[in-house]
């Protein structure tokens, strides 16, 4: 079962438009939390982490997100997009116990219009 | 620095042929890690391993095989190629436990005819 699940497979904005892409998970133990980054072509980044303590989380390139732990979620914000955003953007969880490695959701990919 | 490195980055292979992906890191992590990446499906996770001697199953282990005999190195083998395994391959590694980052290879784009 899906375990990480991403709503927005396929966003189109314009330059300065205000980015938000939903992420949640379904496991109720302790997580880390990730956003990762896939440019054209290119291998994956990583945006972003939680691991604990303030739940806004401040990433490269102006990236952010913020975990509310009662709607087990941690979307990813950006205030102004360029196009050079333009990426697949996956999110990604580390469960503290089974599977010592990722479960990622399906991805969105953000196209950003110039 | 090197990090994760993946060979080959390109293969082409014939159905019912057989390979071996490499992947290798440098940083002396305990835990890594392979996965697949298709369209619409985010990366899928086929095996991973917590140390050297130790390997287990992911998501969607079936037609690969891994060994992990030493720290550095956690090859994949597709053992007899089937056009389903077309896909994307990446290789992570990444420390023990939790709060730790993964670290991803370039991938190697495996097509099947």
């Amino acid at each position: 079962a899906q375990s990480v699940s991403q709503h927005n497979h396929h966003v189109i904005l314009s330059e300065a438009a205000s980015l938000e892409l939903g992420c949640n998970y379904s496991y109720g133990g302790t997580v880390n939390l990730f956003w990762y980054v896939q440019y054209p072509g290119q291998h994956l980044q990583l945006l972003l982490k939680y691991f604990s303590g303030d739940p806004l989380v401040k990433g490269i390139k102006g990236f952010e997100a913020e975990f509310i732990k009662s709607k087990f979620s941690f979307n990813l914000r950006k205030p102004s997009v360029q196009w050079s955003d333009t990426a697949e953007y996956f999110c990604a969880v580390k469960k503290d116990t089974g599977r010592r490695a990722l479960t990622f959701g399906s991805g969105t990919r953000l196209q950003v219009q110039p | 620095n090197a990090g994760v490195t993946q060979t080959p980055k390109f293969q082409v292979l014939k159905t019912g042929q057989s390979m071996t992906l490499q992947c290798a890191q440098d940083m002396n992590h305990e835990y890594m890690s392979w996965y697949r990446q298709d369209p619409g499906m985010g990366l899928r996770l086929i095996h991973y391993s917590v140390g050297a001697g130790i390997t287990d199953q992911g998501e969607v282990p079936n037609g690969y095989n891994v060994s992990r005999s030493t720290t550095e190195d956690f090859p994949l083998r597709l053992l007899s190629a089937a056009p389903s395994q077309t896909s994307v391959y990446f290789c992570a590694s990444s420390r023990a436990g939790l709060n730790t980052e993964a670290f991803f290879g370039q991938g190697t784009r495996l097509t099947v005819v």
